[in-house]
């Protein structure tokens, strides 16, 4: 089945550690998207693929780092700069359709504890 | 730049119950329009979404919206809930340009027995 695989479900870091979360797509979707997620915030954006190896800063990208290798793949670092790094991660795929439009399929996310 | 309000943050209906859930958006031009839903703990599903056409579209589990430029709205409605339909509800708007969503801060919906 194709579909967003998110790893880990739950990861726990301790202040000062840079943690890496995983995100794998077999869609062949060319965008790839990384959201924030608190309670009563609604989705931030993070940060954002539309091609292999390019890459933009979302809403709130300070503390968090990507990379975009391959096509399926776009790993989210979050890094010991990020003062508040506790909440729920969702990754997200897209492939622009007819006019433009962007239809977002999302993972089961990661939900990240700072201890 | 784009914005979207959803003016409910928790809603309880009755199961059998009609449910309308609000969204206004902020945008010069005609945005595309999405609705998610999110079980706890889960990532988003896709209920319907508007492009262009008809301003009435249907989407998944008996879920429908209603696009009206006139009053910036993208209202999502069902007209008799089930218990499994409590969730939160998310809208979404796309202006067509950087491929980005912009999403509104949710709706929870409960329902009761």
């Amino acid at each position: 089945d194709g579909g967003i695989t998110q790893s880990p479900k739950y990861l726990f870091r301790k202040e000062g550690q840079n943690v890496t979360l995983s995100c794998e797509q077999n869609l062949n979707h060319d965008a790839m998207y990384w959201y924030r997620q608190d309670p009563g915030q609604g989705l931030r954006l993070i940060y954002y693929s539309q091609i292999v190896n390019d890459f933009q800063k979302g809403d709130i990208a300070e503390g968090y780092s990507v990379s975009r290798e391959k096509k399926e793949s776009f790993p989210l670092t979050v890094t010991s700069a990020q003062k508040n790094p506790t909440a729920f991660y969702l990754c997200a795929s897209s492939r622009p359709g007819t006019g433009g439009y962007n239809e977002q399929f999302f993972g089961p996310g990661t939900r990240l504890t700072v201890l | 730049a784009q914005s979207v309000t959803q003016p409910d943050i928790h809603i309880t209906v009755s199961e059998g119950a009609s449910l309308e859930l609000r969204c206004n958006y902020s945008y010069g031009a005609t945005p595309y329009l999405f609705w998610y839903v999110q079980s706890p703990g889960q990532g988003l599903q896709l209920l319907l979404k508007y492009f262009s056409g008809d301003t009435l579209v249907q989407g998944i589990k008996g879920f429908e919206a209603e696009f009206k430029r006139s009053q910036s709205s993208f209202n999502l409605r069902k007209p008799s809930v089930h218990w499994s339909d409590a969730a939160e509800y998310f809208c979404a708007v796309d202006t067509g340009t950087a491929s980005k969503l912009t999403f509104g801060t949710g709706t929870r919906l409960q329902v009761t027995l």
